[in-house]
Parts: C-alpha cells; structure tokens; sequence
C-alpha cells in the first residue's frame, strides 16, 4: 500500500462546485503539502501545515481551502471549482526541516468544465 | 527570472551514452539542493540530494556551483529505464521550508 494516498484519482466536474481532493499518510510525518502542477509551470504550493493546528499559505493559495483533520490527514477544497483551476494535484509529507525530502501521493488529475 | 531554471529539453540520447544537464537558480542564499525523477503522468520522487562537496549514487552523480548558482545531474551509461523528467528543486533559505521546483528537463532514451 502506498505510503501516501491521495483520493480520488481523477475527477471531472464543472464550473462552480465545490470539489474536496482527500490525502491520507502511513508515514507518521508531521508536515505535509498541497501542489498543483500545469504543464510548464513545475509544481507550486498550494498549502501546507506542520501538524493539526497549523495550516500555511502557499504561492497560489487563492479559490483553494484546507483542512488538517489528523496527523495523518490533509484535505484540499475548491469552494467553487474554475476552469483554471484544471491541473494535477499532488499531496506531499516531509519527515523534518533540515532534510525537507518530499514524499509524494499519486496525484488527483481534475478536471473543471 | 524564474528563481529555478532548467532546459525543458527533450535530451534524446543513445542507451549507454552519458548524459548531462544542469540547473540554475537566482537566489544566493539558497541551501538546499535536490534532484527528483518524475515518470510520465506519476509523482515525482527523490533521486539525490546534491551536496557541497558533490556526491555519487551510481551511475548518477550531482554537483554544487555555489559561485556560478548552478546545479548538475551526470548520468553515465544511460538505461532505457532513465527515461523521464528530472525535477531541479531548491529550498531558497534555512527557515523557509518552502521548496520550489524547476519545470523539468525530458531525457528519453533511445534503444
């Protein structure tokens, strides 16, 4: 079983739904990311947060939400879904600071009609 | 200028061959240094940290150039399995745990 897991897989939806992306982790990490990834931009952080109390603003944080319910769990939600927010989603978890080495979910490809 | 940059390639290279490509960033204070692979329409993964001093994983090799804000990945007697896109990714300073990432440079492997 992955060691991150990211829910769902893929998601097609349309304008102005609200669309929630789940991550789960087996890692025992405190820290763990949001990314979304467009074709010529590498990757850029959405949010993050460092345990359950704490949640950060990334780069691109606007039209995105997120909710630490648990260590182990970190939530991603479009309040309402735009076309531009079409893209791969990744979720991530980091052991510490000093090492920052970055673990990847599968990624959640969605798409906003 | 893109804090990190790369060449967007695609590097089409001969299986065997040795293959080189090098990533720039903009800000002096950087500390930290990676190179992740990411497979086509997959996560991407570590492959090295890059180190002062330079390190070796294998046929893999990366190196520092503080002075001229560069880091490389050597990639010696190339396997068809090396095909992907490598991730230059940098943590601009101790303190900001933020990463951020490079567009990545495409090698495919040619048999």
């Amino acid at each position: 079983d992955a060691d991150v897991t990211q829910t769902p897989r893929n998601r097609i939806t349309k304008t102005g739904k609200r669309i929630m992306l789940e991550c789960s982790q087996t890692k025992g990490h405190d820290r763990m990311y949001w990314y979304r990834q467009d074709p010529g931009l590498g990757l850029r952080l959405i949010y993050y947060s460092f345990d359950v109390k704490d949640i950060n603003k990334g780069e691109i944080s606007d039209g995105y939400s997120v909710s630490r319910q648990a260590q182990a769990k970190f939530s991603l939600s479009l309040e309402s879904a735009i076309p531009n927010q079409t893209a791969l989603y990744f979720c991530a978890t980091s052991e510490d600071s000093v090492k920052n080495i970055q673990y990847f979910g599968a990624g959640t490809r969605l798409s906003v009609l | 200028r893109k804090e990190v940059e790369q060449d967007p390639g695609p590097f089409n290279v001969p299986e065997g061959a040795t293959v080189a490509f090098n990533c720039t960033y903009s800000n002096s204070a950087s500390q930290s240094f990676f190179w992740y692979r990411q497979d086509c329409r997959k996560e991407p993964k570590l492959l090295m940290s890059v180190y002062s001093s330079g390190n070796e994983d294998g046929r893999f090799t990366a190196q520092l150039n503080r002075a001229s804000q560069y880091i490389s990945l050597l990639i010696r007697d190339s396997k068809l399995s090396d095909s992907a896109t490598y991730l230059c990714v940098v943590t601009p300073n101790f303190g900001n745990e933020k990463l951020t990432f490079g567009t990545g440079t495409r090698l495919t492997i040619i048999p």
